[in-house]
């Protein structure tokens, strides 16, 4: 059965911080790793990520995902109030398009 | 990026009634998928909605609970019946138009309150 892990389960930095969020993963046949963002009810898309070591950035966000280790990181950096939420991470596998999803990491930016 | 619109946004209904949620995508997709989470979790597949046959059911979930539907390629339901206050969540529907190797999208999700 396909597991996805998240850690920490809690964050809570200042605005300006820079931060790292872990996700760890047990899937068969893998196909990608994603990224979320949910702040109230839908989760927003942030990143896919298929291949080792190739990093993807977004402003402020990047990603990049270790295939051997079967891990990704998620960094935010000069962190805002808006930045506030669940980042959720999910994998699929090859043959089968649901995803799978962590628990999640909730976020708290504080002013 | 994709549009899916889900509604009803939210509902507070009474235990023992159905309540049937929409899923319309912009675009035709092969598969669409419901997922549940429940208060403090994360999301929990339900089922899978393949147009053209029946869904399927992830472990935990059965048909006669969450009847769900696939009339044709954008369009999806699921039903939550015979309500109890522990089917209190939000309901997500979801789909990846672009196909299985790009990302997928989110309805804008059903806050469920069963009193």
């Amino acid at each position: 059965e396909d597991k996805v892990v998240q850690s920490p389960l809690s964050l809570v930095v200042h605005e300006g911080d820079t931060v790292t969020l872990n996700c760890s993963y047990e899937v068969t046949n893998f196909r990608s790793l994603l990224w979320y963002k949910q702040e109230k009810k839908a989760p927003t898309f942030l990143f896919m990520l298929t291949s080792s070591g190739i990093e993807k950035k977004s402003g402020r966000l990047s990603s990049i995902l270790d295939k051997k280790e079967l891990f990704s990181i998620l960094n935010i950096t000069a962190t805002q109030t808006g930045d506030s939420a669940v980042y959720l991470c999910a994998v699929s596998g090859f043959g089968n398009e649901k995803l799978t999803f962590g628990t999640g990491t909730r976020l708290t930016i504080i002013p | 990026s994709a549009v899916i619109s889900q509604k009803p946004s939210r509902d507070i209904c009474q235990r023992g009634t159905s309540l049937t949620i929409q899923c319309q995508v912009d675009s035709q997709v092969t598969m669409m998928f419901w997922y549940r989470q429940q208060p403090g979790q994360s999301l929990t597949l339900i089922a899978t909605a393949n147009q053209g046959s029946e869904a399927t059911y992830e472990s935990g979930f059965v048909i006669d609970k969450f009847p769900i539907s696939r009339p044709n390629l954008t369009f999806s339901t699921l039903t939550v019946s015979n309500m109890s206050p522990e089917d209190s969540s939000i309901y997500l529907c979801s789909a990846a138009p672009q196909g299985p190797d790009t990302e997928a999208f989110f309805g804008q999700g059903t806050r469920l309150t069963v009193v």
